[in-house]
């Protein structure tokens, strides 16, 4: 089945700096990378995904990269901001396969400080 | 669209009692999820429904453990006889189906369990 790793467990910075989290994944057959946000006390929220015929996505402060070949994606927040503050977990899944279940990673805590 | 509901937010119990969790999924997604998060980690799949039919169960859901989803709209997640190690968040989730661009997944605040 898929593993996930993710790294790092911890993260901190600076209000206004950049944050990078990044994940490898193990089934060549996964096609599918979502980011989850999760904050104390409620349930994972989606904030970008990627597909593996794109390379790179980006949404405003948010941004998504792949490398198909070396099975690694990475998320990249700029110009962080307090609310940023949070769990964020990277998930692979094959949709091609009956179930789409997500592999999550186990998650990097990011705080940015002020 | 209300977003995925789930009750009770916070179960405590006794270790041998038997537990029984709801979710309702976002209205019209056929395809429903339950993922289970312990602390400091991501959420493990459990099994899930297309439908009212439960098409997979990961080994983690071990034969305490029943879900339905009577009418292919929410669906219950059951424990029976309640252990230390069953202390957990329990997550829903749904979505429209498993073809990009319909496959992704909503999660409710899920259902967090301690057992006594």
């Amino acid at each position: 089945g898929e593993n996930v790793e993710q790294h790092p467990s911890t993260l901190s910075v600076q209000e206004g700096d950049s944050a990078v989290i990044k994940c490898t994944y193990s089934d060549s057959a996964s096609n599918y990378f979502p980011w989850y946000k999760q904050e104390l006390g409620k349930g994972p929220q989606l904030i970008i995904d990627i597909r593996s015929n794109v390379g790179e996505k980006k949404d405003q402060r948010i941004a998504v990269t792949l490398n198909k070949t070396a099975k690694h994606f990475s998320l990249h927040i700029t110009e962080t901001q307090p609310e940023d503050s949070a769990v964020y977990f990277c998930a692979a899944t094959a949709t091609t396969g009956t179930a789409s279940k997500l592999t999550f990673g186990t998650g990097t805590r990011l705080q940015v400080t002020l | 669209d209300t977003g995925v509901s789930q009750n009770p937010r916070h179960k405590i119990t006794k270790r041998g009692q038997n537990v029984t969790f709801r979710c309702d999924p976002i209205s019209e997604h056929n395809r429903l999820y339950w993922y289970r998060q312990t602390l400091g980690q991501g959420p493990e799949f459990l099994t899930y429904f297309q439908n009212e039919a439960q098409l997979e169960k990961s080994r983690l859901l071990s034969d305490r453990f029943s879900a339905e989803r009577p009418k292919g709209s929410f669906s219950t997640l059951e424990i029976q006889r309640t252990e230390q190690g069953d202390s957990a968040m329990y997550l829903c989730a749904s979505s429209s189906g498993p073809q990009l661009g319909k496959n992704i997944q909503y999660f409710g605040a899920g259902t967090r369990l301690s057992v006594l």
